[in-house]
């Protein structure tokens, strides 16, 4: 089965600090595609950044960038200097490379950034 | 930058009556995606066409719910017969073999 987790239902950060958003995910592929969406409250989807599995760099947008570890199959995203318009819920998701066309989402962490 | 559209933004109806939402992806796009999500909760896999026909779905995706590409443009996801628990919102998306997906802006469904 393909799963994707997301430990942390919630969480907050100071503005201008630096806050982790975990993931991690289940798949028996060898190559597969990973994505963050951000959802603010206007409920669209927004891409965030995106990992090919076969690129071992770290994938970087701006103040977004991701820890890809892909033998503990964990894809973190971190967010520096924290702005008030990044509050959002935030989905990672998985694509397999290979088989089929579906995204796999996870459950979402609400991000709260605090003034 | 193009665009996935979907219209209505909010559609309201009636327990037991058709609705169908609709969505025009971007042109290049060969792979449509229908995802749902009821307020609060996680984004879920509905439905993915390619080629003509659906090419992957959910449990979710009864047969009360259909698909269909009518004129090579828009993409619509119909629901015939709606019921309470079908009140989430719905969003549309398209991709190529290898890009991420590209959301529509979504359809409110609140069915009364």
């Amino acid at each position: 089965a393909q799963t994707v987790t997301q430990s942390q239902p919630e969480m907050s950060v100071q503005e201008a600090e630096t806050v982790t958003l975990s993931c991690t995910y289940d798949t028996s592929e060898s190559d597969y595609y990973l994505f963050w969406y951000k959802q603010p409250p206007s409920r669209q989807m927004i891409l965030v950044i995106r990992q090919e599995a076969y690129k071992q760099q770290n994938a970087t947008e701006n103040r977004f960038s991701v820890n890809f570890q892909k033998a503990a199959k964990s894809f973190s995203l971190k967010i520096s200097d924290s702005q008030l318009g990044d509050a959002a819920m935030y989905f990672c998701a998985y694509r397999p490379r290979s088989t089929g066309n579906q995204f796999y989402f996870g459950t979402g962490t609400s991000l709260t950034v605090i003034p | 930058e193009p665009e996935v559209t979907q219209t209505p933004s909010h559609q309201v109806t009636q327990m037991g009556q058709e609705v169908i939402l609709r969505c025009v992806p971007i042109s290049n796009h060969l792979y449509f995606y229908w995802y749902r999500q009821i307020l609060g909760q996680k984004v879920e896999f509905l439905v993915s066409f390619y080629n003509n026909e659906i090419s992957e779905k959910s449990e979710i995706f009864d047969d009360q719910f259909s698909v269909e590409r009518p004129d090579g443009s828009n993409f619509t996801l119909k629901i015939r017969s709606t019921k309470l628990e079908d009140s989430a919102m719905y969003f549309c998306a398209s991709s190529t073999r290898n890009s991420p997906l590209h959301f529509g802006n979504g359809t409110r469904l609140t069915v009364t």
